[in-house]
Formats: C-alpha cells, sequence, structure tokens
C-alpha cells in the first residue's frame, strides 16, 4: 500500500526566509505527485504536480518542488516566504498507471507560519 | 465561475440526527470523491465514484451512504450522527486518473459539528 510521509508539522519561519518541506512516499512503481495548499479557512488548492519528465516541477507562487526517484522524495521548496504563504500544505501521491480509480493518498499535513 | 460546490457549509446535529451534504460540480469531471478532514490526521477518503451511478468505500466509510445518481452530484448522507463524525467534509472532482489525472479540484468544505 501506499503512503505519504511529512516530517515537518509545523514550521515557523521569518519573512524571506527559504523554505523547504519534506516529502516522502512508499510505493514501487510509477506515481504522480502532487503538493496542495490550504489557506485558513478555505479549501484545498494545487499548488504544483508531477507525472513524469523534468523532475524539477515549477508551481504557483514561486513554489518548486524536486521529484528524486532514488529516495523516494519529493520536496517543496521556495527561495524566499512571505506572510501570505502562512498556510497549510499537503503532499500526496497516487499510482500512475493508466486507466482507472487509482487511490490519491495524503500526508498529514504541515503548517507553515510566516512572521512578518 | 466552473468549480464544485458544497452544501451547507455549516451544520451542527445532534446525536442520532440525519443530514445529506451535497456536492455539485461543472467541470464534467468523472471521479467524485468525499473525504473528511481532522487535526493530525490529513485527510482520509470516505467515499469515492469513478462515473455516474457508481460508488466505492474509501478508507473510513463506516456510519456514511453516498449515490451519485447524475454525474455532476455526489451525494453524502449521514443516517445517525454520532460525535466522532464532528469533522470538516470536503468533496472533490477529477478529470482522471493515473497518467492522465490533472490533481483535485476541491469544494469550499462543510465543517459539521454533532453534539
Amino acid at each position: 500500500a501506499q503512503s505519504v510521509s511529512q516530517h515537518n508539522h509545523h514550521v515557523i519561519l521569518s519573512e524571506a526566509a527559504s523554505l523547504e518541506l519534506g516529502c516522502n512516499y512508499s510505493y514501487g512503481g510509477t506515481v504522480n505527485l502532487f503538493w496542495y495548499v490550504q489557506y485558513p479557512g478555505q479549501h484545498l488548492q494545487l499548488l504544483l504536480k508531477y507525472f513524469s519528465g523534468d523532475p524539477l516541477v515549477k508551481g504557483i507562487k514561486g513554489f518548486e518542488a524536486e521529484f528524486i526517484k532514488s529516495k523516494f522524495s519529493f520536496n517543496l521548496r521556495k527561495p524566499s516566504v512571505q506572510w501570505s504563504d502562512t498556510a497549510e500544505y499537503f503532499c500526496a501521491v497516487n499510482a500512475g498507471n493508466s486507466g482507472g480509480y487509482q487511490k490519491v493518498t495524503f500526508g498529514i499535513g504541515t503548517k507553515l507560519q510566516v512572521i512578518p | 465561475n466552473a468549480g464544485v460546490t458544497q452544501t451547507p457549509k455549516f451544520r451542527v446535529l445532534k446525536t442520532g440526527q440525519s443530514m445529506t451534504l451535497l456536492c455539485a460540480q461543472d467541470m464534467n469531471h468523472e471521479y467524485m470523491y468525499w473525504y473528511r478532514q481532522d487535526p493530525g490526521m490529513g485527510l482520509r477518503l470516505i467515499h469515492y465514484s469513478v462515473g455516474e451511478g457508481t460508488t466505492a468505500k474509501g478508507e473510513v466509510p463506516d456510519g456514511y451512504n453516498v449515490s451519485r445518481l447524475k454525474k455532476q452530484n455526489f451525494l453524502l448522507g449521514l443516517e445517525s450522527a454520532a460525535p466522532s463524525q464532528t469533522s470538516v467534509y470536503f468533496c472533490a472532482s477529477s478529470f482522471g486518473q493515473g497518467a492522465r489525472g490533472y490533481g483535485y479540484t476541491f469544494g469550499s468544505g462543510t465543517r459539521l459539528t454533532v453534539v
């Protein structure tokens, strides 16, 4: 069964600091990987996704993530965070086989608090 | 705007009462899902549907029922609410899965409190 681990449950940063949120998954086959963001009081929104090709994926609002297959990781990064990045971030994975239903597994989330 | 609409946004129920949460999407998505979100537990899949007229159990289906009579609607029912069902419920939809997946579009959530 696939699983997702997010190592940091609560991160506090000052504005302009660099961000890296860890995500590791366990699944032996081809995977699709996602990062979602949930701003306070709002629903989850897709931040970026990886299906194939360039392992460095760029998303909205200056976020990027790197897929490292050998490490089963898909860490989220941003060079300089802003107060508006305060939110909860969820990593998710599903098997990459085409056709049919493939379960998406979410991590438990990382709460990011950016201090002005 | 196109997207996923959930109703109601808030609800308080007494133990034993029943209710139905409605999810509607206008993106012609085949797949629809109901998740619950609890602190420290992330998102857990309750039920899902891979097309009109189909439903299937997720990770935590007990105490819930669903129906997908129309492609655009996915209903989540609680027959006899329990305090353990106090949670935030999110509906999501997607165009496809696997190599054709484009990620999920989520609704704004329903905050349910069972007293």
